[in-house]
């Protein structure tokens, strides 16, 4: 069974990079698309963006000035850094894997979400 | 990239029938059969519970269906029950890229 988790700072300032990693266990990283969704509080789902496992990303296009996504196969684990944030980057950050082919698309597994406030 | 756009409320007595909409647009919902849908509980993380329009992860119940017609896809729930009391959001492929709805609140009166 795949399993996801998200760690890093609960708690980030104003200008500040917001670091994530989410590890993953249970099954490997190959052939499958890794994705970084965030929900703000009370609200509903935004899609931050993706990385493949070998490497190529694709970002939201209100994020992508700020957003870098990175993966470490031989960790099992990819990354999501934002830069320069403020209090509307307050979320709950979940990472999730994307099992995306030709004939289907979908998010099958996601991290339990980690909450991230901006403040000061 | 703007989202998909979804009532912000439903509901339905137990055993009685709700349909959730979502519609898109001709570069999303309108041209790829890959919309999912995703059941959230309070301070929980998504679940999926149909991906490609109309598909069913093994373990959801038959009783959650989907569907698909132009630019609108369609979650309904038959023979509602109190525990599908719970946000849903559907998503789509955008090409290269992934948009969710704006989600709904499922209320069991």
């Amino acid at each position: 069974q795949v399993q996801l988790q998200e760690s890093g700072p609960g708690l980030v300032k104003p200008s500040e990079t917001l670091s994530l990693t989410c590890n993953v266990s249970g099954g490997s990283m190959s052939n499958f698309y890794w994705t970084w969704i965030r929900q703000s509080p009370g609200k509903g789902l935004e899609w931050i963006g993706y990385i493949y496992y070998s490497g190529t990303t694709n970002y939201n296009p209100s994020l992508k000035s700020r957003v870098t996504i990175s993966v470490d196969t031989s960790k099992n684990q990819f990354s999501l850094k934002l830069t320069s944030v403020t209090a509307a980057d307050t979320a709950v950050y979940f990472c999730a894997r994307d099992f995306c082919t030709s004939s289907s698309c979908y998010l099958d597994y996601w991290g339990q979400g980690t909450l991230v406030t901006v403040s000061s | 990239q703007s989202a998909l756009t979804q009532p912000r409320s439903v509901s339905g007595s137990p055993g009685h029938s709700v349909t959730i909409s979502c519609t898109g647009t001709s570069s999303t919902i309108g041209t790829y059969n890959y919309v999912s849908w995703y059941q959230q509980f309070p301070d929980k993380a998504p679940k999926l519970i149909i991906y490609d329009v109309t598909k069913r992860p093994s373990g959801v119940p038959d009783r959650f269906s989907g569907s698909k017609s132009g630019n609108t896809a369609s979650l309904t729930i038959s023979g509602l029950q109190t525990e599908d009391e719970a946000d849903y959001y559907c998503s789509s492929y955008a090409g290269r890229s992934k948009v969710f709805g704006t989600g709904t609140t499922v209320t069991v009166l």
